[in-house]
């Protein structure tokens, strides 16, 4: 079956260390996004991707990279400069055709030790 | 900056009951408009979309939504709600301009009582 798989479920972080979260889809997309759900503020755009070597940065980007080597492929590094990374992360993808949904993926739940 | 606004935050009501979430868009330019839902441990997925035409739009379970360009608004309703549509909604609008960047509304808790 076609779709978009983040791991991990559940992430922890220690204070001052780097954490990355996976999203891979086999949907044959281009455009791959990252969104951070917190309660009450719906989702946030942190980076986006709209073709393989190349991303831009999204509304909320400091404390966070990524990296696009791979059409299928869109990893999330959560940085140390990142001071509240608590939250709910939301992978995406579409076609980039403008009239085209979003795919989502189940998300991870990322929380600091 | 585009921003999207949903009026309502928290919704509860009792089954049988009519829906209505409001959404506002600031964008200017042509826009395309979505609702998603999220029932509770489940993916994000599509309810409805409008990018032309027709300004009523029929989605899935029985909603619909109405694109009124004039008040830059797309809200959402229901005429007869079900416990089974307690969800979170979210109301996204497409920036446009030859990239597909969506942006979202906070979002609206909707609890229905059997």
């Amino acid at each position: 079956d076609g779709g978009i798989t983040q791991s991990p479920k559940y992430l922890f972080r220690k204070e001052g260390q780097n954490v990355t979260l996976s999203c891979e889809q086999n949907l044959n997309h281009d455009a791959m996004y990252w969104y951070r759900q917190d309660p009450g503020q719906g989702l946030r755009l942190i980076y986006y991707s709209q073709i393989v070597n190349d991303f831009q940065k999204g509304d909320i980007a400091e404390g966070y990279s990524v990296s696009r080597e791979k059409k299928e492929s869109f990893p999330l590094t959560v940085t140390s400069a990142q001071k509240n990374p608590t939250a709910f992360y939301l992978c995406a993808s579409t076609r980039r055709d403008t009239n085209e949904k979003l795919f989502f993926g189940s998300g991870t739940q990322l929380s600091v030790l | 900056a585009q921003s999207v606004s949903q009026h309502n935050h928290h919704v509860i009501l009792s089954e049988a009951a009519s829906l209505e979430l409001g959404c506002n868009y600031s964008y200017g330019g042509t826009v395309n408009l979505f609702w998603y839902v999220q029932y509770p441990g489940q993916h994000l997925q599509l309810l409805l979309k409008y990018f032309s035409g027709d300004p009523l739009v029929k989605g899935i379970k029985g909603f619909e939504a109405e694109f009124i360009k004039s008040k830059f608004s797309f809200n959402l309703r229901k005429p007869s709600v079900q416990w089974s549509d307690t969800a979170e909604y979210f109301c996204a609008v497409n920036r446009g301009g030859g990239s597909y960047i969506p942006t979202f509304g906070r979002g609206t808790s909707l609890i229905v009582h059997p």
